[in-house]
């Protein structure tokens, strides 16, 4: 089944704490990316990557960390989370740019404290 | 920088009811995507527009592109309880995001 994997779906943690946050897809797509959902706010880009060892910055990139080493993972560190950072996190991806359909994971409930 | 204004952020309707959400933009946009989020759930891809006044229909779902390529609609005709959600527009190449409507069906 073509899907987005996130992991985990809850991660309650302390400021400060580093942590990554997995996706993977299994659709071979070229161009995937992070969002994070506050209320009200819609979705933000934090990081989108178009191919391999290739990422930038989106809207809201600051505190995170991304990398692209294999095609189908993607990703998202924070080094030192800081309360702020509490939000619900998306990885998504699309076959070639961020102008196509977009697939979502299922999301990452983040709760820094 | 760029933005996309979308209203109204919650439509309460009765069920039965026509349910419209708008997205608009002070610049010309390439395209634009409309998505559905059903509560606790992850954005799920409905459509893409592309050419300037095109309208696309999905049953009881219809989508606008403006002729100037600044605005789009999604009206949905007598909502169901499987309409519930938000939804949400994104445009232009590295898809700028609407805030979102929420549609909350009256008991």
């Amino acid at each position: 089944e073509a899907q987005v994997t996130q992991n985990p779906r809850y991660l309650i943690t302390v400021t400060g704490k580093k942590l990554t946050v997995t996706c993977s897809q299994n659709m071979n797509h070229e161009y995937m990316s992070w969002y994070r959902q506050d209320p009200g706010l819609g979705l933000r880009q934090i990081y989108y990557s178009m191919n391999v060892e290739v990422t930038d910055k989106g809207d809201v990139p600051e505190g995170y960390k991304v990398s692209r080493k294999e095609k189908r993972n993607f990703p998202l560190i924070l080094e030192s989370p800081s309360p702020n950072q509490t939000s619900l996190y998306f990885c998504a991806s699309s076959l070639r740019t961020g102008n196509e359909k977009l697939f979502f994971g299922s999301g990452t409930q983040l709760s820094v404290l | 920088g760029q933005q996309v204004m979308q209203i109204p952020q919650y439509q309460h309707v009765q069920e039965g009811e026509d349910f419209t959400t708008y997205c608009n933009s002070s610049t010309t946009l390439s395209n634009i995507q409309w998505y559905k989020q059903r509560p606790g759930g992850h954005p799920v891809f409905l459509i893409q527009l592309v050419k300037s006044g095109e309208v696309k229909k999905q049953k009881r779902l219809t989508f606008q592109f403006g002729e100037a390529k600044k605005n789009s609609s999604l009206h949905i005709t007598a909502t169901q309880t499987t309409d519930v959600g938000t939804y949400f527009c994104a445009a232009t190449y590295q898809l700028i995001w609407g805030a979102g409507t929420k549609l909350i069906i009256k008991p």
